[in-house]
């Protein structure tokens, strides 16, 4: 069936860099494409939304890239800390408040 | 923090047991969602509620079923537990009709002996 995968495992950087993680898409009938970030022990944390009628959205030290000519989306994480540390899903949503698929996630590792 | 809380955090079971799982919506929420994290795997959907009615179901079988009560918390009943089960088991609560975001609770850790 169609999924949402990610491109990388692990991504590791330092402190103050900018992070990019990736994951492509396979349905594109999803109409929301939503980033979650999840800490040991907690459940998923919601990052980030993005219609499928959009390329681009920026929130604070976040921005996601659409690029629906190649099902790809993309979150990029500006000037990186330690606390960014955690494992990153993107999930696809196909109409207002419908569940959620998600990735496998990519672990991003933030050395001080 | 969501305002999303499950029950009991931790939990162990052996093979061929029930587990009841318990979730406490965030408050203005009328929509709740399961999920199931296997280590290492992105969530995967188990089943939704809406005004304690299921209105949507992954690919889980009967054996994983649900509540929802008036107050819109909701329950996670797993029978004939098999060791595959053991998993991360998630609730999401949202209101539905008014925004795509869903928020999470901490999780129920359960381990199948």
């Amino acid at each position: 069936g169609e999924s949402v995968g990610l491109h990388l495992p692990t991504l590791s950087v330092q402190e103050g860099d900018n992070s990019i993680i990736n994951c492509a898409y396979s349905n594109s009938a999803s109409d929301y494409f939503i980033w979650y970030k999840q800490e040991s022990g907690k459940g998923p944390q919601f990052i980030i939304d993005i219609r499928s009628n959009m390329d681009k959205r920026q929130g604070q030290r976040v921005t996601v890239l659409l690029n629906k000519t190649v099902k790809h989306l993309s979150l990029q994480i500006a000037a990186t800390q330690p606390g960014d540390s955690a494992v990153y899903f993107c999930a696809e949503q196909r109409g207002l408040g419908s569940t959620l698929t998600f990735g496998k996630g990519t672990m991003l590792l933030v050395s001080p | 923090e969501t305002g999303v809380t499950q029950s009991p955090t931790h939990l162990i079971k052996t093979r061929g047991q029930q587990v009841t799982l318990r979730c406490s919506s965030q408050s203005g929420h009328n929509t709740v969602s399961w999920y199931q994290q296997a280590l290492g795997q992105g969530p995967q959907f188990i089943f939704q509620y809406y005004r304690e009615e299921e209105n949507g179901r992954g690919n889980f079988p009967p054996r994983f079923s649900g509540l929802q009560f008036p107050n819109y918390s909701s329950e996670l009943n797993v029978n004939a537990l098999e060791l595959d089960d053991s998993a991360l088991y998630l609730c999401a609560s949202s209101l539905l009709g008014q925004g795509a975001s869903w928020y999470f609770g901490s999780g129920t850790r359960l381990t199948v002996v």
